[in-house]
């Protein structure tokens, strides 16, 4: 299957420590989202690429966030000094911008699950 | 900021009762997204409505978009254990993403 896939899908890491994340979306897809959620709530929207160029951030991503995508394929997340509140589950999603239909549809991936101890 | 609230929070029924799920805003959306959401796992995309007044229908789940497109609901018709899960709406405002509800847990108890 040729889903979205991030890995890892679990993360544990001590406060200060830098983390990075990958996500692989559907071949072709051409827009690539990283959203964050934490438990209880839904996703929030952090940033989101057409090909290579990342397009829009959120007031959510700090500058100890960054995220690339240098080939328009593959995505990586990395968050620099974690912090106890960064323990979130991190979500990719993936869309085929100006398919047939009004509403370019996002499949997202499974998730990574980060614990910042 | 848009902001999507969902009612109940929080459901528990048992297996073939009926059920309303309720996403509320004070923005105006192009688009409104329902997800179904499992432990462990991404959100699920169930449909999308566009049209004021639309209604969709998914076997036993009906959506629909209110008139003035700040609005939806969810229907199951007589849910079943497999309905189980967080039911996540989410509005697009045409700047390519989504704002997300808070999220409904619905538990169905065989």
């Amino acid at each position: 299957d040729t889903g979205v896939s991030q890995d890892p899908r679990h993360k544990i890491t001590k406060r200060g420590q830098n983390v990075t994340f990958r996500c692989d979306p559907i071949s072709e897809h051409n827009r690539l989202y990283w959203y964050r959620q934490t438990l209880g709530q839904g996703p929030e929207f952090l940033t989101y690429f057409q090909n290579e160029a990342q397009l829009e951030k959120s007031r959510l991503l700090s500058d100890r966030f960054s995220a690339e995508r240098p080939k328009g394929s593959f995505s990586t997340l990395e968050i620099q000094r974690t912090e106890q509140g960064d323990s979130a589950m991190y979500l990719c999603a993936s869309s085929l911008a100006f398919s047939i239909g009004p509403v370019e549809t996002q499949y997202f991936g499974p998730g990574t699950r980060l614990l910042v101890l | 900021t848009q902001l999507l609230e969902q009612s109940p929070q929080f459901l528990s029924i048992q297996e073939g009762e009926n059920l309303t799920v309720y996403c509320n805003s004070s923005s105006v959306f192009s688009s409104l997204q329902w997800y179904r959401q499992e432990p462990g796992e991404g959100p699920v995309l169930l449909v999308t409505v566009v049209t004021g007044g639309e209604v969709k229908k998914l076997k036993r789940l009906t959506f629909q978009f209110g008139d003035a497109r700040k609005d939806s609901s969810l229907h199951i018709t007589a849910a079943q254990p497999g309905d189980t899960g967080l039911y996540l709406c989410a509005g697009e405002t045409g700047a390519n993403n989504l704002f997300f509800g808070t999220g409904t847990r619905l538990t169905v108890i065989p």
